[in-house]
């Protein structure tokens, strides 16, 4: 159990063009998740938690009207990455919490980005 | 910035070994976790110690956490081939609900 997924895995796009990722618990619910972006070789940066019928939460830094989160369901919250530039090109992952069972975040495999 | 600063960066062990990774973190936690992401993947939750445990065991893995050092170790025994990844540390700080910050990682590698 505790399955999270990702669509899609890899994508490509021209910049200035927006991107829509999915990020889906499969087998749970869960009121919050996570979105991060990773560099090469880096760590994990958190960019915003994103909550089930509220508005999602931006840490310090991220741009919240370039960074579009909505979270609809119990099951599935989008990252829309929009009017993307170069420096948007990273591999951005996704983490779920159980509705009500806290601490222990299940993580998406990721979506490639590349801005061309 | 990062709340943890791991060490070390790299690790290059022969399989059967023992790998020991260190994480030190700046603030009060409520919990620490460790992560492994193989290359290009999501990350595999490995175990949680709590900031009123100062030992844990999973298998091969064994955690150990001092707070009066701000710090905690990861310990993988027997290593093999297939643990070759990268290993993180998170922390979720007090009052930070369940967001985690994630340490820098180390990148180990177990050659036959």
């Amino acid at each position: 159990g505790a399955v999270v997924s990702q669509h899609p895995s890899r994508v490509i796009c021209k910049s200035g063009t927006s991107v829509k990722i999915e990020c889906r618990s499969l087998d749970f619910q869960a009121t919050t998740m996570f979105w991060y972006r990773q560099f090469p070789k880096q760590s994990l940066m958190l960019m915003a938690t994103s909550n089930e019928g509220s508005k999602a939460t931006y840490e310090q830094g991220v741009e919240k009207d370039k960074f579009l989160i909505n979270h609809a369901s119990l099951t599935l919250s989008t990252l829309t990455v929009t009017s993307a530039h170069p420096e948007d090109s990273s591999f951005y992952i996704c983490s779920a919490i159980r509705t009500g069972l806290g601490e222990e975040q299940y993580f998406g495999p990721g979506t490639r980005l590349t801005v061309t | 910035s990062q709340q943890g600063e791991e060490d070390p960066q790299a690790l290059s062990i022969q399989e059967g070994e023992n790998a020991t990774m260190n994480c030190s973190y700046k603030t009060s936690i409520n919990n620490l976790q460790w992560y492994r992401q193989n290359s290009g993947r999501g990350l595999v939750h490995l175990i949680l110690i709590r900031s009123n445990e100062r030992e844990k065991h999973s298998g091969r893995l064994r955690v150990t956490l001092d707070t009066s050092k701000k710090s905690s170790s990861l310990l993988i025994t027997a290593s093999r081939a297939a643990d070759t990844a990268s290993y993180f540390c998170a922390t979720a700080l007090t009052g930070g609900g369940n967001k985690l910050t994630f340490g820098t990682g180390t990148q180990l590698k177990v050659e036959l």
